[in-house]
């Protein structure tokens, strides 16, 4: 039972452009999200989180957007630039708690 | 601030070996986690330590699994023995704290491969 899911394998977008990554979640007990990027042979590094109280948090090119009506997030990342190529992975944790469920990832590639 | 620190960074066993991995968090994180990364997927927590002791166990497959962290600084995870689909990369992670909102930093990870 996958409770984060990022339905897009990979994105394509040209440098300068808009990058958004969507992730979807089921339960109603998180209340607490991250995004991490990972690079080939590194491990994930925090990115940007957004707490449930909250609708947008930003910080410079990245702002990520919580729907919890919807149970979706997104992260925006403008403008693009090649170096932002990477995986990102979305998780969730639930009220009171540390445990991180990640999704499955998006492959981010951004072309000059 | 040194990160966190894995080894060995790639291992390659037949079926029904042994292996071990290590790591090394971060100075005065006492919070400690190692996840399983199969390829396509996202990281799955495997156990959780605050100090020398676990936190949540719950998803680490204790028949053939096995992780410590006697002095509550470096830990090793064990397989013994490993199947095909212990193939993966094996994150280490550590935090400050335990608790909700706490960032987790992770390592370079293991990549593991069972033949």
């Amino acid at each position: 039972d996958q409770q984060v899911k990022q339905n897009s394998p990979s994105l394509s977008v040209q440098e300068g452009r808009i990058s958004i990554l969507n992730c979807d979640y089921t339960n109603s007990m998180f209340d607490y999200f991250l995004w991490y990027k990972k690079y080939p042979a590194e491990g994930p590094t925090f990115l940007i989180s957004i707490s449930s109280i909250k609708d947008k948090n930003e910080d410079g090119r990245f702002t990520v957007f919580l729907n919890k009506s919807a149970k979706h997030l997104s992260l925006h990342i403008v403008p693009s630039q090649p170096g932002d190529s990477a995986v990102y992975f979305c998780a969730a944790s639930a009220y009171n708690t540390d445990k991180l469920i990640f999704g499955t990832g998006t492959r981010l590639q951004v072309f000059p | 601030e040194a990160g966190v620190a894995q080894s060995p960074r790639y291992k390659i066993i037949e079926k029904r070996q042994s292996v071990a991995f290590w790591c090394n968090p971060i100075s005065g994180h006492a919070t400690l986690y190692w996840y399983q990364q199969i390829l396509g997927q996202g990281p799955k927590l495997l156990i959780q330590f605050q100090n020398n002791g676990v936190v949540d166990d719950s998803q680490l497959p204790k028949d053939r699994f096995s992780a410590e962290r006697l002095k509550g600084v470096d830990s090793t995870l064990k397989i013994q023995p490993a199947k095909l689909e212990d193939s993966a990369v094996y994150l280490c992670a550590s935090s400050l704290v335990t608790g909700a909102n706490n960032e987790q930093f992770f390592g370079p990870g293991t990549r593991l491969t069972v033949l």
